[in-house]
């Protein structure tokens, strides 16, 4: 396989359960992204693993939590979610060549969540 | 909070057409402009990433200038085609930040 995969493509759950996507990427890259799509906004950066460093995004709720175990593998643990997080999240790896620079992203197809 | 603003919001053109959208940003403390492609059911993927003022890129009828000092980007493509339909999302890059993405621009190209 290339490029980046996202796993599962589409999930429903209910606000009780504990679930995780995943994310693979096969390109050598040393930095991997999880973003959100929500309807009629524009992406929005929720946690970055860059050159062995966690940067998050202070606004996002602990009910998310990423996992990166190495370089090619991002998980992020969904528990006790709200209807409002349903959305399209996008895994993303890029080659950084330093903790200011993202470089060009390369995109997983995304995982439909649906939050009944 | 940056703000990165696209125009239009959407736009539905004829085959054949040459179009263009924009993408502005904050003049100050730039680092790089992206720009990316989002077909529906796909990935987004890259078309370009600017880094010098003034730069002009091109990759086959799409191509796009940068101007930092004043804030703005263009993308034009020339002779749009139906598979041309997609999203295109600008992302402006500050020096020291990640990446902050526009709303997108939503391309129809009807045959």
């Amino acid at each position: 396989e290339t490029g980046v995969t996202q796993t599962p493509r589409h999930l429903v759950m209910g606000m009780t359960n504990k679930k995780s996507l995943k994310c693979e990427q096969h390109l050598g890259h040393n930095a991997m992204y999880w973003y959100k799509q929500s309807a009629k906004k524009p992406l929005e950066l929720m946690f970055v693993y860059s050159l062995e460093e966690r940067v998050e995004n202070n606004s996002v709720p602990s009910r998310f939590s990423p996992e990166c175990p190495n370089s090619s593998h991002l998980f992020l643990h969904l528990h006790t979610l709200q209807p409002e997080d349903s959305a399209l999240y996008l895994c993303a790896s890029s080659q950084a060549t330093g903790v200011s620079n993202t470089g060009e992203l390369f995109f997983g197809e995304g995982s439909r969540l649906t939050v009944l | 909070i940056l703000n990165v603003e696209q125009s239009p919001q959407s736009l539905h053109v004829q085959e054949g057409d040459s179009t263009n959208f924009t993408c502005s940003f904050p003049s100050s403390n730039f680092y790089a402009l992206h720009w990316y492609r989002w077909e529906t059911a796909k990935s987004p993927e890259a078309l370009f990433v600017m880094t010098l003022n003034g730069d002009e890129k091109k990759k086959g009828r799409i191509s796009a200038t940068l101007n930092t000092k004043e804030g703005y980007s263009y993308l034009y493509i020339k002779g749009s085609q139906p598979e041309d339909s997609a999203t295109y999302l600008c992302a402006f890059e500050e020096y020291g930040n990640k990446l902050v993405f526009g709303a997108g621009t939503i391309l129809r190209v009807k045959s």
